[in-house]
């Protein structure tokens, strides 16, 4: 069974503009979450999805948005990038039937300059 | 609303020794709780989690787990570190709360 895949590995953008990343999920898991991983604030949640919808949002300005295809697939975006915004973009997907363990891809390095 | 504490940003341990990360959380039921660890530049691995039953709970890589309703507590436990254990370790409870880590570091 495939892991979770995420592309691009490496990103690097300037400040103002936007980008997209994209999120390949378990082959049967419905549910896509994403995370923002940095040194100084850690992990952070940034938002679920669950067959199309977003089901939970974590604490982060409306430049962060997402989406999630019929087919499971999920891309984030980023509008407006600050440089504060380079970090570690991490996937998850899980069944998303109750509370399950999430499988993790390699993340996306972004880097904003 | 559900939290999770490590109180350790970050432990050095020699190779061979007994290592203990702790992980308190706060949460309204009875709780799901995971550990994760993360080596540099990758994802997370799942290294163990407890949804009910047995509170020893056993895990990949020789790790475990004792969930203490009591002391909120869910600490991770191995009784020899080798080198390739050395990552950040994280906690997490419900769907998605994960703590701030503990990067663990072996001095051989």
């Amino acid at each position: 069974k495939a892991g979770v895949t995420q592309t691009p590995r490496y990103l690097i953008k300037t400040r103002g503009q936007q980008v997209t990343l994209s999120c390949s999920p378990i082959s049967g898991h419905r549910s896509v979450s994403w995370y923002q991983q940095t040194p100084g604030q850690g992990l952070q949640f940034l938002f679920e999805y669950f067959s199309e919808t977003q089901r939970n949002k974590g604490n982060f300005p409306g430049r962060f948005s997402g989406r999630q295809f019929s087919n499971s697939r999920s891309e984030m975006n980023v509008s407006t990038l600050e440089l504060g915004d380079s970090a570690l973009y991490l996937c998850a997907s899980s069944s998303g039937q109750g509370v399950t363990e999430a499988f993790f891809g390699q993340g996306t390095r972004l880097t904003v300059v | 609303a559900q939290s999770v504490t490590q109180p350790d940003i970050h432990i050095t341990v020699s190779e061979g020794a007994s290592l203990e990360l702790r992980c308190n959380y706060s949460y309204g039921a009875t709780p799901y709780l995971f550990w994760y660890v993360q080596s540099p530049g990758q994802g997370l691995q799942l290294l163990l989690k407890y949804f009910s039953g047995d509170t020893l709970v056993q895990g990949i890589k020789g790790f475990e787990a004792e969930f203490k309703r009591s002391q909120s507590s869910f600490n991770l436990r191995k009784p020899s570190v080798h080198w390739s254990d050395a990552a950040e370790y994280f906690c997490a409870v419900g769907a998605g709360r994960f703590g701030a880590g503990t990067r663990l570091t072996v001095k051989p």
